[in-house]
């Protein structure tokens, strides 16, 4: 198996410009989850979705964060518009089962927003 | 508030020498403990891990260590190695199965 895959691997942007951030899980996973690494905050979770479905997105820091799986095998991240503070490290992991312990991680979107 | 508290961003050992990676929380309903190894452009892959009812879980060099009553948790890495050389996340989660990620510890192993 090849692994969750993000892409794309780096992103810069300006301000107030739409940005997607994309995430193949793992196949046969049926938790996903998103994190933002920042020097500050360290690893942060998002929102993770379990069988296709959001359970919590309660880490999202703003209306401007949107998240949606429409399948199994795909995962969108959108911050529309985009902010210089939302530079970051975006990861997409997966696991299998609800727990996300051991979770599988990819190798995380660099974004930056000028 | 940062649940999972890593207090050192950074430290140095030897090659051959210990490293003692430390992790504190304060959320007394976790229950199951990781740690997360991360190098430059990858994601972090997981580790090592520790239920709480145990206190010690030993894997090849790595041990972690759990005081459940000081709410606290270290990575013992013995020999270290170059190769080593990362940044270390502890992770912690309760009930919820949700991992709550401490800051990170850059570890630098010198030859």
């Amino acid at each position: 198996d090849a692994g969750v895959i993000q892409s794309p691997r780096h992103e810069v942007t300006e301000m107030g410009q739409e940005v997607t951030l994309r995430c193949k899980p793992i196949s046969g996973h049926n938790s996903l989850f998103w994190y933002r690494q920042t020097m500050m905050r360290g690893l942060e979770l998002l929102i993770y979705f379990n069988n296709n479905v959001p359970i919590d997105d309660s880490g999202m820091p703003e209306d401007r964060f949107s998240a949606k799986m429409p399948n199994a095998s795909f995962s969108t991240l959108k911050i529309q518009p985009s902010e210089p503070r939302d530079s970051a490290v975006y990861f997409c992991a997966s696991s299998l089962g609800y727990a996300n312990t051991e979770a599988f991680f990819g190798q995380g979107t660099r974004l930056t927003v000028v | 508030d940062q649940q999972v508290k890593q207090n050192s961003p950074s430290l140095s050992v030897q090659e051959g020498r210990i490293s003692i990676l430390n992790c504190d929380y304060t959320n007394s309903m976790f229950d199951y403990f990781l740690w997360y190894k991360k190098y430059p452009a990858e994601g972090p892959t997981f580790l090592i891990s520790i239920s709480s009812i145990k206190d010690k879980n030993e894997d090849g060099r790595f041990t972690v260590f759990l005081n459940k009553s000081a709410k606290h948790l270290s990575l013992h890495i013995v020999p270290s190695q170059p190769g080593d050389s990362a940044v270390y996340f502890c992770a912690a989660t309760g009930s919820a199965r949700q991992l709550t990620f401490g800051s990170g510890t850059q570890l630098t192993v010198l030859p």
